[in-house]
């Protein structure tokens, strides 16, 4: 079946640098993936929607300037969390649509930790 | 807009205790409905899903059927276990994705 793959899975920085998260799908070409947010306990936030070789669509309340993404190709898509602060510290997971199916793929997500 | 709303948690049973997670939605059109489960430190993955009125979804014991007139789509287990322990997420793709909150269910031995 369709698989997302997401890197890294674990990530530590420290406050004020930037980190980057990549999304990745392995055996399909995906033309939009969407990053979402998790903090504990709490249902994914969806953060915005990637589309490939367009800007992205941001939902509301996310900043663009602090979360950028970019869709350069069919198959990856990048979250780079800018001058990361500790209120920043979430798990991240990506998705992807099947083709054709409505259903949507998971990343393994990758867990920031901004010290 | 499209939304999902779902009962909230925890939800806390007995082993081999019947289980239903109330899900509803709001949408214009006919979209997909689904059920993701998160286990404990792992990812979201798809437990069943359905994309027209009257389907049923079924996986591992697990039932759900979209339910157009209620706009429902309720998550059913007639017999839950110990590695039930989840979180649950009811889901709606109508070219986006929406997901309720979550419910955790917790099954005691």
């Amino acid at each position: 079946g369709a698989v997302v793959s997401q890197h890294p899975s674990r990530v530590i920085c420290k406050s004020g640098t930037s980190v980057k998260i990549e999304c990745r799908s392995l055996d399909f070409q995906a033309t939009t993936m969407f990053w979402y947010r998790q903090f504990p306990k709490q249902s994914l936030m969806l953060m915005a929607t990637s589309n490939e070789g367009s800007k992205a669509t941001y939902e509301q309340g996310v900043e663009k300037d602090k979360f950028l993404i970019n869709h350069a190709s069919l198959t990856l898509s990048t979250l780079t969390v800018t001058s990361a602060h500790p209120e920043d510290s979430s798990f991240y997971i990506c998705s992807a649509n099947g083709q054709n199916t409505g259903e949507l793929f998971f990343g393994e997500g990758s867990r920031l930790t901004v010290l | 807009g499209n939304s999902v709303t779902q009962m909230e948690g925890p939800v806390t049973l007995s082993e081999e205790a019947f289980l239903t997670i109330n899900c509803t939605y709001t949408a214009t059109g006919y979209p997909s409905l689904f059920w993701y489960v998160q286990y404990p430190g792992e990812g979201l993955q798809l437990l069943l899903k359905a994309t027209k009125a009257d389907d049923k979804g079924s996986n591992k014991g697990f039932e759900a059927t979209y339910r157009k007139e209620t706009t429902s789509f309720h998550l059913e287990k007639g017999s839950v276990q110990v590695s039930d322990s989840a979180v649950y997420f009811c889901a709606l793709n109508n070219n986006d994705m929406r997901f309720g909150a979550g419910t955790r269910l917790t099954v005691k031995p």
